[in-house]
């Protein structure tokens, strides 16, 4: 059974591009978890899915950030015209049936914005 | 708000010593409190889960714990190898939102041989 897959796992960009990063769970879990590390930080939670509905989004910035888990197809974290201080590493975590549950983390999308 | 502190930032010991690496969060209403490693550019890796109601955990050579009136956890590495060079991460799961994981910032070991 593959882990919780994450792709790319670097990805450079210019200021002001887009950046989309994918995450594809462990087979069988229906709830993706997003969190964000800063350069020296511990991680940070951003967001918290189930196949096509948002329940918590409370971590992510209003404007620029956007995420979704389709009902097909892996969970997509899109950054909008991206700054230098969106460089960081985002990680993707999954769990079976509820949020109680053990998360599992991907190996995470590591983004440099130049 | 829970906030997670990881004291020291980073740690170098010669290889052998026994060591503690320290986690204290502001919240007892947890569920549970875990501990990971995460190597260089890599993802992170579960190493030890205490539930709210355990008092400690062990796995070989790690062993952690919980005192969760006083907002305190321990890492407890015995015989530290140069291969325990990583990040350790603590993180705690509140009672109040259980899906989001609220993690410290780290203590950076290095081991040297």
């Amino acid at each position: 059974n593959a882990g919780v897959m994450q792709n790319p796992r670097h990805l450079v960009r210019r200021r002001g591009q887009e950046a989309r990063l994918r995450c594809s769970p462990m087979k069988g879990h229906s709830h993706v978890y997003w969190y964000r590390q800063l350069p020296e930080e511990g991680l940070k939670f951003m967001v918290y899915l189930q196949k096509e509905n948002i329940i918590d989004e409370s971590g992510m910035p209003k404007e620029r950030f956007s995420a979704e888990f389709p009902k097909e197809g892996p969970s997509i974290l899109r950054i909008q015209q991206v700054v230098r201080g969106d460089s960081a590493a985002y990680f993707c975590a999954s769990s079976l049936l509820t949020g109680e549950e053990t998360q599992y983390f991907g190996p995470g999308t590591r983004l440099l914005v130049l | 708000k829970q906030e997670v502190t990881q004291i020291p930032a980073a740690l170098s010991v010669p290889e052998g010593e026994n060591l503690v690496l320290n986690c204290s969060f502001t919240d007892s209403a947890i569920y549970n409190l875990q501990w990971f490693r995460q190597d260089p550019g890599k993802g992170l890796t579960s190493l030890l889960l205490i539930q709210s109601s355990q008092r400690e955990q062990t796995s070989g050579r790690l062993n952690a714990s919980l005192d969760k009136s006083s907002g305190r956890s321990t890492l407890y590495i015995a015989a530290s190898q140069p291969g325990d060079s990583a990040t350790y991460l603590c993180a705690v799961r509140p009672m109040d939102s259980s899906y989001k994981l609220i993690f410290g910032s780290g203590t950076r070991l290095l081991v040297r041989p």
